[in-house]
C-alpha cells in the first residue's frame, strides 16, 4: 500500500527554526510537494522537490531524499502567522497526489 | 490567486438525501479534482477529471459521482447521503498532471454534515 507519515503535532517558538519530517512509500515517485493549510482554509502551495537536496525560498526550504524515502520541511525565524498545518503529498507513478494526515505546527510566544 | 469558488460553503442535510456539491473555476486549467479531509486522515481523492465529460474514479469513489459538462464546472454529487459522508469537500485544479510541479489550487472547501 501507499503510506505517507508525519507526526501530528509540533510545538515551537517565535523565532526560532523546526524541521517538519515526511516519510513515504508510495508506487512510484514522480515529486513530493508541500502545502501549508490554515485552520478552516484551503491548503495553499509550498514547495515542490523532484531531485534529491535542498529548495530554499525565503524563511521555508524543503528538503528530499529519494534513496530513503523521506523529506523535511525547514521553517525559520517563526512567526506568530505560522501556526498551521503542513502536508506533504507525493506525486505516484499514476501523477496522482497521495496526501500525509499534516502536521499542526503550534507557535508558542 | 487562482479563481475557484465551491457552491455551497455550508450544508446540512439529511440522510439519504441526494446532495449536489459545485466546483467553478476561470482559470481554464484541464484537470479538476475533487477531495474530502477529515481528522487524522490526508485529503482523499474522490473522483478527477481530465476534460470536458472526462472524468475518473479516485480512492473512495463509493457513494459519489461526478460530472463535467464545461471546461470550468465540475459537479459532485452524493446520490443518497450517509452520516459518513459528513466531510470537509474540497475541490482543487491543475493545469497539467505528469511529471513537473503542477501544483494544485484548491477551492474554499465545502463543510457538509449529514444528520
Amino acid at each position: 500500500g501507499q503510506n505517507i507519515d508525519q507526526p501530528t503535532e509540533m510545538t515551537a517558538t517565535e523565532g526560532a527554526i523546526v524541521q517538519i519530517n515526511c516519510t513515504y512509500q508510495t508506487s512510484g515517485f514522480n515529486g513530493l510537494f508541500w502545502y501549508q493549510q490554515h485552520a478552516g482554509e484551503a491548503p495553499t502551495f509550498l514547495s515542490y522537490n523532484v531531485l534529491d537536496g535542498l529548495e530554499e525560498k525565503g524563511r521555508f526550504s524543503s528538503f528530499l531524499s529519494r534513496s530513503k524515502g523521506y523529506s523535511y520541511l525547514l521553517l525559520k525565524e517563526l512567526q506568530m502567522k505560522d501556526s498551521a498545518s503542513y502536508l506533504c503529498a507525493v506525486k505516484d507513478s499514476n501523477y496522482q497526489l497521495i496526501w500525509g494526515a499534516g502536521t499542526k505546527l503550534i507557535i508558542k510566544p | 490567486d487562482a479563481g475557484i469558488t465551491q457552491s455551497p460553503r455550508h450544508k446540512v442535510t439529511e440522510t439519504g438525501t441526494p446532495v449536489t456539491l459545485r466546483c467553478h473555476q476561470t482559470e481554464n486549467h484541464r484537470y479538476m479534482y475533487w477531495y474530502r479531509q477529515d481528522p487524522g486522515h490526508g485529503l482523499r481523492l474522490i473522483h478527477y477529471s481530465y476534460g470536458v465529460k472526462d472524468t475518473d474514479k479516485g480512492e473512495v469513489s463509493d457513494g459519489y459521482s461526478v460530472s463535467r459538462s464545461k471546461t470550468e464546472d465540475f459537479l459532485l454529487t452524493l446520490e443518497s447521503a450517509t452520516s459518513s459522508q459528513t466531510s470537509v469537500y474540497f475541490c482543487a485544479i491543475s493545469e497539467e498532471e505528469g511529471v513537473g510541479s503542477y501544483e494544485q489550487y484548491f477551492g474554499p472547501g465545502t463543510r457538509l454534515t449529514v444528520t
